[in-house]
């Protein structure tokens, strides 16, 4: 079945520096999504790509996805405390209905 | 607009022992879903449903669990019976329209020990 893979699994950062997140599925997607959260919350919709190379940007955050559309990427620029969290990716197979599958996250700390 | 409403929020239960999870989605939301969120995983799907019939139920350990969404907007997913392995947050999202471009709205999830 369909895989998807996120590195790294723990990223510690001072603030103000950049911090990336790296996606990659087993299979060409229709679409990702990505999810950030918070210490004993529930994930919360970022943005969604559909097109092949599509780049979004909200604010500090850049998300890209791929030519194949197999993988993406999250980037903060200038880390704040209120950035931490866990960032999923979550790809969506090619059917109507398909089902979307989570990456393991990547654990974001952001030291003051 | 009204988030997705879960409860309870915390349950303790021996194994063996039975439990059952409640959601109300998003008003008009067609799409939901259930997923089990294991420490320092990635939510996994366990069902999903559209309206009121099943849409994807292939990671379901359907020994053990069951899901039902009578009249296509409240649910319920029960285990019967439950195993230490079972621990975990479950989490009830809802969409739009269940298609590929519809963002999920999560609720806070019920957080499930089996001791």
């Amino acid at each position: 079945g369909q895989q998807v893979m996120q590195i790294p699994q723990y990223q510690h950062v001072q603030e103000g520096e950049d911090f990336t997140t790296y996606c990659n599925s087993s299979t060409t997607l229709s679409n990702i999504q990505w999810y950030k959260q918070r210490p004993g919350g529930h994930p919360v919709f970022l943005i969604q790509l559909v097109k092949s190379g599509e780049v979004k940007k909200q604010k500090r955050l850049t998300f890209q996805f791929g030519e194949a559309k197999k993988n993406s990427s999250l980037h903060i620029t200038a880390t704040q405390t209120t950035d931490v969290g866990t960032y999923f990716c979550a790809g969506a197979g090619g059917t109507s209905y398909g089902k979307l599958t989570f990456g393991q996250g990547t654990i974001l700390t952001v030291h003051p | 607009e009204a988030g997705v409403a879960q409860s309870p929020r915390y349950k303790i239960i021996e194994k063996r022992q039975s439990v059952a999870f409640w959601c109300n989605p998003i008003s008009g939301h067609a799409t939901l879903y259930w997923y089990q969120q294991i420490l320092g995983q990635g939510p996994k799907l366990l069902i999903q449903f559209q309206n009121n019939g099943v849409v994807d139920d292939s990671q379901l350990p359907k020994d053990r669990f069951s899901a039902e969404r009578l009249k296509g907007v409240d649910s319920t997913l029960k285990i019967q019976p439950a195993k230490l392995e079972d621990s975990a947050v479950y989490l009830c999202a809802s969409s739009q329209q269940g298609l590929n471009n519809s963002p999920l709205h999560f609720g806070n999830g019920t957080r499930l020990t089996v001791t």
